[in-house]
Parts: structure tokens; C-alpha cells; sequence
């Protein structure tokens, strides 16, 4: 079974661009969340998706939104970019939603440089 | 978020069994104990998680304590592979939403 995936890998963009990174889960999850992950800090959850609707959402400014299409596929978007936005995004898939001993699967991670 | 508390960083030889340390004092009685890793330019991978009983699986050995106040994680032998940086997360019920703190970085010595 494919894992998850992620694209782009890496991405360049300026200052007050957008951006769209997309998240493919594991087929059959239904749930995929997203985190940000910085050398400062850390790994911080962003927002999380089930059945095309935003079930939990992190400390992020408006800036930072997502969705979930109907095939569970997802995209987050961050508009007009910040410095501090370079990071690398990681998306998780799990199979259902809000089950607390469900494993979550990430995926290898989109490499946001924001000049 | 109920918090966890590990050890910035610990050493282990290969071939040796590495306990990683996780305090968890204010951890609520539907708290799941969740263990996940992170290899070198990789997203992190799951290692294993328990509820109150002692976990075995082919990669681990989680062991909680009565109280439930503190976990160990055991790794029985440790290869290079296994460096990496390793989290402890308490997984509440009712939520996806996966609270990490600064783990414990391992190295593993030829």
C-alpha cells in the first residue's frame, strides 16, 4: 500500500506570494491533518480534516487554510508569505477520525523556503 | 494539552538496549501513551502507543508505569538505524491532534 504523499518536495517562493502544498493519505484514510514543523519550534498541528470538513484547528493565523476534497485527498494554502513561514510542512493521514489510539502516517514533508 | 517531559538528548551503543524516559503528571485517565520518531530528513514514523498494560510490537517495547505518571520506551537493540529523535505524545481522545514536544534525540555509537 502507497504511503503519503506530499507535493511539491520543495518549494521556493517571495515574500507576499501564496502557496498551495497538496497531501494524498494512505488509501482508505479518511482523516488527514497537517503540521508545521521549524528548528524553533517544533512540530505545531496546523488543522485537521475529516470528510471534508475542518474538525480541529492549531494556533495559525487566517493566513493558513486548508481542505479536503472528496477523495480524502487535501491541500493546505498559506497566503501572502512571511519569512518566519519557511518550514517544512508535514501531512498525516489516519484512518478515522478522533480515535485516540489510531496511528497517524506522515508523509516525507514539503520544504517551504519563503525569501 | 496535557505536557510531556523527556530528556533533550541520550547515547547508546549499538547492540545495547536504550530506556527512553517520559514523564507524564497530568496525563488524564483516556490519555492514549503515543511513541513516534523522526529519522534524519523524514516525517516522523509511529513506533507504538499503549493505553495502561505494557506494548510489545517488532519495533519496541513501551512500558507505563502503574500510575501512569511516566512511560519508558524500550528499544532492545540498538542499531544505527535507530538514531533519531523521539517523541512522546499523549493522544486524547476525541482529537487527531498530535502534541509534540522537543523529544529526545538518540545517537547510537558504532
Amino acid at each position: 500500500k502507497a504511503g503519503v504523499t506530499q507535493t511539491p518536495r520543495y518549494l521556493i517562493k517571495t515574500r507576499g506570494q501564496q502557496v498551495t502544498l497538496s497531501c494524498s493519505p494512505i488509501s482508505g484514510h479518511r482523516s488527514v491533518s497537517w503540521y508545521q514543523q521549524t528548528p524553533g519550534q517544533g512540530l505545531q498541528f496546523l488543522f485537521e480534516y475529516f470528510s471534508e470538513t475542518q474538525r480541529n484547528k492549531g494556533n495559525f493565523p487566517g493566513r493558513f487554510s486548508g481542505r479536503q476534497f472528496s477523495n480524502s485527498r487535501s491541500e493546505m494554502n498559506v497566503s501572502t508569505l512571511e519569512l518566519g513561514d519557511s518550514a517544512l510542512y508535514l501531512c498525516a493521514s489516519s484512518l478515522e477520525a478522533a480515535v485516540s489510539r489510531d496511528t497517524q502516517y506522515f508523509g516525507p514533508g514539503t520544504r517551504l523556503t519563503v525569501l | 494539552d496535557a505536557k510531556t517531559t523527556q530528556p533533550n538528548s541520550m547515547e547508546s551503543n549499538e547492540e545495547e538496549p536504550v530506556h527512553l524516559p517520559c514523564n507524564h503528571s497530568t496525563i488524564s485517565g483516556t490519555d492514549y501513551i503515543h511513541w513516534y520518531r523522526q529519522l534524519p530528513s523524514q516525517g516522523p514514523e509511529y513506533v507504538i502507543h499503549g493505553l495502561t498494560s505494557n506494548v510489545n510490537n517488532r519495533m519496541a517495547s513501551l512500558a507505563i508505569a502503574e500510575d501512569r505518571k511516566s512511560s519508558t520506551l524500550i528499544l532492545h537493540r540498538a542499531t544505527l538505524r535507530d538514531a533519531a529523535v523521539y517523541y512522546c505524545i499523549l493522544r486524547k481522545g476525541g482529537s487527531e491532534k498530535l502534541v509534540f514536544g522537543k523529544g529526545t534525540k538518540l545517537t547510537v555509537n558504532p
